[in-house]
């Protein structure tokens, strides 16, 4: 079966700090990749995806990820991060030839101000 | 994209009572989707809301305890019967419009806490 596994569950950073949080499924086939965010008290939206083309994916708010086929991975990263990423991360994946998204569990980010 | 309001945002219900959340998008969308979203986990799908037919539910959700309605391509509704404290929750909407590429759009959710 289908899953996607986010390695961390809470990370805290300072401000300025670099950012990545990892993102692995296991599916053999072709995949859409997806990072959401949610903030504090706020819907989930998306932050980036990749459906074909180039690897690497810039999404809003500086986040960029990378899809690595043959690590079946695809970790989001941020240079910089500011107290206002303070949120919810989630990555997300389907088959191209099923609509349903599988989710990792998430990954709460703190940035300390 | 997609706009989406769900009702009510939040509330405290008794055990035993039933609760029903809506969910209207400002757009006509292919599928609607519910999730459920427990404490400290991720997103789990309950069903896919149909247009015109019963919802689809996913493995452990069942019509009885999730009866589920989509008379439009803009509305649908959740209900969530005979609450225990287990179903405390954060219940999600979701849809996916015209591409086929599998993005969601969510609500803002619908945050039930069961006493």
């Amino acid at each position: 079966a289908q899953s996607v596994s986010q390695h961390n569950h809470h990370v805290i950073l300072s401000e300025a700090a670099s950012l990545e949080l990892g993102c692995n499924y296991s599916y053999g086939g072709t995949v859409n990749l997806f990072w959401y965010v949610q903030y504090p008290g706020q819907h989930l939206q998306l932050l980036l995806k990749y459906f074909s083309g180039d690897p690497l994916v810039k999404g809003i708010k500086g986040f960029e990820a990378e899809f690595i086929k043959s690590k079946f991975s695809f970790n989001l990263r941020k240079p910089s991060v500011q107290w206002s990423d303070t949120a919810e991360y989630f990555c997300a994946v389907n088959a191209r030839s099923n609509y349903q998204l599988i989710w990792g569990a998430g990954t709460k980010l703190i940035i300390k101000p | 994209s997609a706009v989406i309001s769900q009702k009510p945002s939040r509330d405290i219900c008794q055990r035993g009572t039933s609760l029903t959340i809506q969910c209207q998008v400002d757009s006509q969308v292919t599928m609607m989707f519910w999730y459920r979203q427990q404490p400290g986990q991720s997103l789990t799908l309950i069903a896919t809301a149909n247009q015109g037919s019963e919802a689809t539910y996913e493995s452990g959700f069942v019509i009885d305890k999730f009866p589920i309605s989509r008379p439009n391509l803009t509305f649908s509704t959740l209900t969530v019967s005979n609450m225990s404290p287990e179903d405390s929750s954060i219940y999600l909407c979701s849809v996916r419009t015209g591409s086929n590429t599998g993005e969601l759009f969510f609500g803002e959710g619908s945050r039930l806490t069961v006493l």
